[in-house]
């Protein structure tokens, strides 16, 4: 069965600062990989998503992350937070085959301070 | 803009009574699911449609049902709600094997 493990329910950076919020997943064949965010009150939004190919993936609004096999790790990153990147984060697991079934972390509330 | 619609946003029914959410497309994927989120929780898959074939979750409660008239719609029915249930429920469609894009969601209030 997969699992994700999305670590800090909540992060809070300054304006400006580096944004890193953390995910680890569990998985018994290849995985696909997404982060989305979502706002209050509205529906999630694809921030980036691994599927094959190069590690090192990069989304809307300045965030990416990297895909490290050896780790289990999908960890998000943007250089220079923004107040508008005050959110709720999810990172997310699927398998290949198969409808995408998603499987959810526990979601990461940023916080921007200004 | 191809997009996932919700209708309603939010919605307000009586414990017991019977309720339906409502989702449509204009993408043409041909997957559709339907998630409940609970408050600080993250989306549980409750089921989903591959074309007409539907895909219950084994942990999905028999008091929620789902029908898919076409491939632009799908319903959520929810045959009898409890307090329980009060949560916002996430539509999301996608192509076979493809990233899944969100409706905005609609909110359940059950009083």
């Amino acid at each position: 069965a997969q699992s994700v493990t999305q670590l800090g329910s909540h992060v809070s950076v300054s304006e400006g600062a580096l944004v890193l919020l953390r995910c680890n997943y569990s998985s018994s064949v290849p995985p696909y990989l997404f982060w989305y965010v979502q706002y209050p009150n509205q529906g999630l939004q694809l921030l980036l998503k691994y599927t094959t190919g190069a590690t090192l993936v990069k989304g809307i609004n300045g965030f990416e992350a990297e895909f490290k096999k050896s780790e289990t790790s999908f960890h998000l990153t943007k250089p220079s937070a923004h107040m508008s990147d005050a959110a709720e984060y999810f990172c997310a697991v699927s398998e290949i085959q198969g409808a995408q079934k998603l499987v959810f972390g526990q979601g990461t509330r940023l916080t921007i301070n200004p | 803009d191809a997009m996932v619609i919700q209708n309603p946003r939010y919605q307000v029914t009586q414990f017991g009574k019977p309720v339906t959410l409502s989702c449509s497309q204009t993408l043409n994927h041909n997957v559709m699911y339907w998630y409940q989120q609970k408050s600080s929780q993250a989306p549980k898959l409750l089921f989903h449609y591959y074309d007409k074939d539907f895909n219950n979750e084994a942990d999905t409660p028999d008091n929620f049902q789902s029908r898919r008239p076409n491939t632009s719609f799908c319903f959520l029915d929810i045959r009898s709600p409890g307090l329980g249930d009060a949560a916002m429920y996430l539509c999301a469609t996608s192509r076979f094997k493809e990233t899944q894009y969100f409706g905005p969601g609609t909110r359940l209030l059950v009083l």
